[in-house]
């Protein structure tokens, strides 16, 4: 079956501009997740979805960063006035509830670059 | 705080078995996963392991847990060029959000 996809796979912006992330999760997966991954580094928790609601934000770096998902299934993740720090790639995971005993599959990422 | 700790680098032979290890800080931690990352390829889950238990095998896998000094290792058993990969150790911690923190991951590279 499909699995979680991701677009755009490659997004280059100036620095300042406003981007959109798109994440289309397992059909059937009520959880979903954003991380972000550095050069070189592991990925790091940006925010959780149960459903509709974002139950954990807490990864989210400033108040430049928004995530949503209106109808509990795509999900995007939104940043304004973007800067060269936020260059990284960009992971969706979705499971099929919350918490450990669920497998996170993820997606393959946008690659950001801010110019 | 959560931290997650890995060494950077593996080099082995093809044939030989690969020790990856990882540490944590949180004792809280209730699973604790291996991720395997390919050039160009998502995220892939390789096994996990409950906070609860010491070992478990699966297949050419095997991972030990020792809670006390917070240490988890993964060893790759007749480790294969495809096994060539960055390796990521992963906490899940309490609270039941499925929040994952990560080490900054060892690249493994199998030389024929």
């Amino acid at each position: 079956g499909a699995g979680v996809s991701q677009t755009p796979s490659n997004k280059v912006t100036e620095k300042g501009k406003y981007v959109e992330l798109r994440c289309d999760p397992i059909s059937g997966h009520t959880a979903l997740y954003w991380y972000r991954q550095s050069l070189g580094q592991g990925p790091e928790f940006l925010i959780y979805f149960q459903g509709t609601g974002a139950a954990d934000d807490s990864g989210l770096p400033n108040d430049r960063f928004f995530a949503v998902r209106p109808e509990g299934s795509v999900s995007t993740l939104k940043i304004q006035r973007t800067e060269r720090g936020d260059s990284a790639v960009y992971l969706c995971a979705s499971s099929l509830g919350p918490g450990g005993t669920y497998e996170q599959y993820f997606g393959p990422g946008t690659r950001l670059t801010v110019t | 705080g959560e931290d997650v700790e890995q060494s950077l680098f593996l080099s082995v032979r093809e044939g030989d078995s690969s020790v990856i290890n990882c540490t944590y800080t949180d004792s809280s931690s209730t699973y604790l996963y291996w991720y395997k990352q390919e050039p160009g390829a998502g995220l892939q889950l390789l096994t996990y392991i409950f906070s609860n238990m010491d070992m478990k095998q699966d297949q050419r896998l095997t991972v030990l847990l020792n809670k006390k000094d917070k240490h988890l290792s993964l060893r790759i058993a007749d480790t294969q060029t495809g096994d060539s990969a960055i390796y990521f150790c992963a906490e899940s911690m309490a609270g039941n959000t499925g929040k994952l923190i990560f080490g900054q991951g060892t690249t493994l590279q199998v030389k024929p």
